[in-house]
């Protein structure tokens, strides 16, 4: 079946270090998406891939990296940078903006929950 | 901007009550698309309904129904004779056909007492 796999399911990080969120699809999406969740405040995006090779930053870039090589992949990377990342992390993806199917709806992953200890 | 206002943070009733989730959305796009998501505690979001600018009717799916009304800029989202399994975070969300990026409200936690 297609879908949406997000890994691993609970990840936990020291201080200072990197750590890479991975999120595979099989749907042939063009698009994907990362976002942030935390108590209270809803999904905020982080950053979104349109095609292959590209990406923009969302809402709340800083501290985080992304790649996009390959069309099933879009790693997510909490570098060092980021402050706080103690969160539950989303991965969506849609079919790309302008093609008239990316509205038909966006499939989500189970999500990663990143704590720092 | 886009943004989407979900004003009530909570909300707790007893089972078989009516209950409705407000849902105030703001863009400049002239098509765009509203959407109801479910979050029950596993985490994962689960997809409810589709609704895109231009289709004004309300609809309903079994206990579920929604109201987009654009000249208030609002979707909002009821459930009928609410059930203990209804308990869960739901996000209204609004997409533009431009970037096709989803802005999500903050989340109505409802929880269904038996």
């Amino acid at each position: 079946d297609g879908g949406i796999t997000q890994s691993p399911k609970y990840l936990f990080r020291k201080e200072g270090q990197n750590v890479t969120l991975s999120c595979e699809q099989n749907l042939n999406h063009d698009a994907m998406y990362w976002y942030r969740q935390d108590p209270g405040q809803g999904l905020r995006l982080i950053y979104y891939s349109q095609i292959v090779n590209d990406f923009q930053k969302g809402d709340i870039a800083e501290g985080y990296s992304v790649s996009r090589e390959k069309k099933e992949s879009f790693p997510l990377t909490v570098t060092s940078a980021q402050k706080n990342p103690t969160a539950f992390y989303l991965c969506a993806s849609s079919f790309r903006p302008g093609t008239g199917r990316s509205n038909y709806g966006y499939t989500f992953g189970s999500g990663t929950r990143l704590t720092v200890v | 901007a886009q943004k989407v206002t979900q004003a009530q943070t909570e909300i707790s009733v007893v089972e078989k009550e009516d209950v409705t989730l407000d849902c105030v959305y703001e863009t400049r796009d002239t098509t765009y698309y509203l959407f109801w998501y479910k979050q029950p505690p596993s985490g994962e979001l689960v997809f409810l309904i589709r609704r895109n600018s231009f289709d004004e009717q309300n609809e309903i799916s079994g206990r579920y129904s929604w109201n987009f009304q654009k000249s208030t800029s609002s979707f909002n989202f009821t459930i009928t004779a609410s059930q203990v399994v209804d308990s869960a975070v739901y996000f209204c969300a609004l997409s533009s056909s431009n970037t096709g990026k989803l802005i999500f409200g903050q989340g109505t936690t409802l929880q269904v007492k038996p």
